[in-house]
């Protein structure tokens, strides 16, 4: 059993769509990442969350601790966005979902 | 310093070899992280250190490795006899105590042939 899931698992979107990637955990945390990595690349933090929601340009996360539930939302989807996306939950160490892969064509 | 520096981006090593990778974390961040992580995969937690102190170790970190931060400033990830399914990019990541901040490095790529 992961403790984190990630879904879906592929995604692919025309650009401009409105783009949702949503991660469940089991475990109980102090803090939530969404991560982007571009193949070949190294990861990028993109939110820290630990409650509410967080906005950055045209990406948007929120998290809902009671229902263990987050989300990333990506507004006016461009081909750059094309990445794999992670969310990572935890506190002293955190775990991995395998990571949405992104594909945005234009 | 701006982030999180990994040393060497690859690595191409025969089996049975050792290898050393470094982390060079963000001068003012007392944690640093090891990860794995393999292909098709999320980064799966190794070891953490706050300042010098290795904290945890996950039981991924077999007896081949080993990781050290002795100054509590840069850290190094040895892995000794490599075996083929050491194959992997391993992280490196850093925070100050709390976990606004968490950086990632790019990496290090290992292959073992």
């Amino acid at each position: 059993k992961n403790e984190v899931e990630q879904s879906p698992q592929n995604l692919t979107a025309q650009e401009g769509e409105f783009i949702t990637i949503n991660c469940s955990y089991s475990v109980g945390i102090s803090a939530l990442h969404w991560l982007q990595q571009h193949p070949g690349g190294g990861i990028v933090s993109l939110f820290m969350l630990s409650s509410g929601k967080k906005k950055h340009g045209r990406l948007i996360a929120t998290i809902n601790i009671q229902e263990k539930h987050s989300s990333l939302h990506i507004t006016a989807s461009h081909p750059r966005d094309s990445a794999v996306y992670i969310c990572a939950v935890g506190g002293n160490q955190f775990y991995f979902g395998t990571g949405t892969s992104l594909t945005v064509i234009p | 310093d701006t982030g999180v520096s990994q040393d060497p981006r690859h690595k191409i090593t025969k089996r049975g070899q050792n290898v050393t990778f470094r982390c060079d974390p963000i001068s003012e961040h007392n944690r640093l992280y090891w990860y794995r992580q393999t292909l098709g995969q999320g980064p799966e937690f190794l070891t953490y250190f706050q300042n010098e102190a290795q904290l945890e170790k996950s039981r991924l970190l077999s007896d081949r490795f080993s990781a050290e931060r002795p100054k509590g400033s840069f850290s190094t990830l040895e892995i000794q006899r490599t075996e083929q399914g050491d194959s992997a990019m391993y992280l490196c990541a850093s925070s100050p105590s709390g976990f606004e901040g968490y950086t990632f490095g790019s990496g290090t790529r290992l292959t073992v042939v």
